[in-house]
């Protein structure tokens, strides 16, 4: 079945330090969705996309989808510490189950 | 509008016991998915409910079944309970309008995290 990847599996910056996390997926993805899930918290809806190499900026979050649409890259500039949590990518197989990858863990230190 | 909402939030069973757990979805919202997620393992999809219908399973045993209402409610039940059963469970609710899903957005609820001893 289709698995979706997520690297790295945790991360820890400096507050005002750069964040990337990569998700890959072994299957062509129609769409692929973001979620963030803040310790403690359920998973929260980010943002959608759905074109082929689609960037979608949310202040300073910066999502891309990639040209085959198989991988998707999430990046935060000048984290703060509200950043904090556990950002994951979810996308549907060829049976429109939604997948989702697994996980990056994002600390950041004040 | 009221979010998506699990009871209980919290149970503690002994192996071999059964349990059942309940959502209720956004108002208007038809689809409901169910996942469970563990430290390990991460988020993994179980069934998702549309209609009255199971339209999607996954990769769990026939312990694990669902069901869904003619008012979108769901239940998901696990039955004879195993240590590896302890984890949060996630109901996800979306509006999943017409035959093409793929559009459609999951809003979570709070979970239900169970022990199972």
């Amino acid at each position: 079945g289709q698995q979706v990847m997520q690297i790295p599996q945790y991360q820890h910056v400096q507050e005002g330090e750069d964040f990337t996390t990569y998700c890959n997926s072994s299957t062509t993805l129609s769409n692929i969705q973001w979620y963030k899930q803040r310790p403690g918290g359920h998973p929260v809806f980010l943002i959608q996309l759905v074109k082929s190499g689609e960037v979608k900026k949310q202040k300073r979050l910066t999502f891309q989808f990639g040209e085959a649409k198989k991988n998707s890259s999430l990046h935060i500039t000048a984290t703060q510490t509200t950043d904090v949590g556990t950002y994951f990518c979810a996308g549907r197989d060829n049976t429109d189950k939604l997948i989702f990858g697994t996980g990056t863990r994002l600390q950041v230190f004040p | 509008k009221a979010g998506v909402t699990q009871t209980p939030r919290y149970l503690i069973k002994t192996r071999g016991q059964q349990v059942t757990l309940s959502c209720s979805p956004i108002s208007g919202h038809r689809s409901v998915s169910w996942y469970q997620q563990t430290p390990g393992q991460g988020l993994q999809f179980l069934f998702e409910y549309f209609s009255e219908t199971q339209r999607n399973k996954g990769n769990f045993p026939g312990r694990f079944s669902g069901r869904q209402f003619s008012n979108s409610r769901s239940e998901m039940n696990v039955s004879t309970l195993e240590l590896g059963d302890s984890a949060l469970y996630l109901c996800a609710s979306s509006l999943r309008t017409g035959e093409s899903f793929g559009a459609n957005v999951l809003t979570f609820g709070a979970g239900s995290r169970l022990t199972v001893l």
